[in-house]
């Protein structure tokens, strides 16, 4: 079974600073894909960046980049010049491959989110 | 903006009563995801339609239903609600059925209040 773990339920982070969200996952399949979503106050969530468990490199979207570490299961979210407007719920979450059998294990599964406040 | 539309926004409603949240996914995609997110349980893997059929199911209750019309809208349907219910529900939608590459882009969703 697939789990994510989000260890940090809240994160402080002066503005215009990096910040490191961390994420860890447990799969025992070879290919997987996780991603980042971020959910505002307003409720709605956003896909921020995904990483293939085959990608030699790592995950790049603008400010966001991934921190994907294979051989310790970490997927760790950067957020480089953090902006006021970057405060928000942010959810790692993984997927399995297609070939598992149950439907349900195919599915996105989220880790318990990390509440970011961006400081001015 | 994801390009998935959820109606109505905000819901509140009695306990026992029926109710009816409604998704369109993005244009051209086939799949479309119910998630339910509550304080507890955090974010719920429901129910999953791709063209029409379903094709998988998560912590979906006996007294909730979906379905996957042709036009690809998708209605999840909550009955016999109890104060449990309450919750944020949304919708996403995908390009194709699975993939581990698959990005979900996901509704603003409904903010369901049982009373």
């Amino acid at each position: 079974a697939q789990k994510i773990t989000q260890t940090q339920p809240g994160m402080f982070v002066q503005e215009k600073e990096a910040v490191t969200l961390d994420c860890t996952y447990d799969t025992s399949d070879q290919s997987y894909g996780l991603f980042w979503y971020k959910q505002p106050s307003s409720g709605e969530m956003i896909f921020l960046i995904y990483q293939g468990s085959y990608d030699e490199q790592n995950a790049t979207e603008g400010r966001y980049s991934l921190n994907f570490q294979k051989a310790r299961k970490s997927a760790n979210l950067v957020i480089s010049a953090s902006q006021l407007g970057d405060s928000a719920m942010y959810f790692c979450a993984m997927r399995g491959p297609s070939t598992i059998s149950s439907g349900s294990a195919r599915q996105l599964t989220f880790g318990s989110g990390t509440q970011l406040t961006v400081l001015p | 903006d994801s390009g998935v539309t959820q109606t109505p926004k905000h819901l509140i409603t009695a306990t026992g009563q029926r109710v009816t949240l409604r998704c369109s996914p993005r244009s051209g995609d086939l799949s479309v995801y119910w998630y339910q997110q509550s304080l507890d349980q955090g974010l719920q893997f429901l129910i999953q339609y791709y063209n029409g059929e379903e094709r998988a199911k998560g912590n979906i209750l006996e007294r909730f239903s979906a379905q996957q019309f042709p036009d690809l809208h998708s209605e999840l349907n909550l009955s016999s609600l109890e104060l449990g219910d309450s919750a944020l529900y949304f919708c996403a939608s995908s390009a194709q059925e699975t993939g581990s590459h698959e990005k979900l882009f996901f509704g603003s969703g409904t903010q369901l209040s049982v009373l």
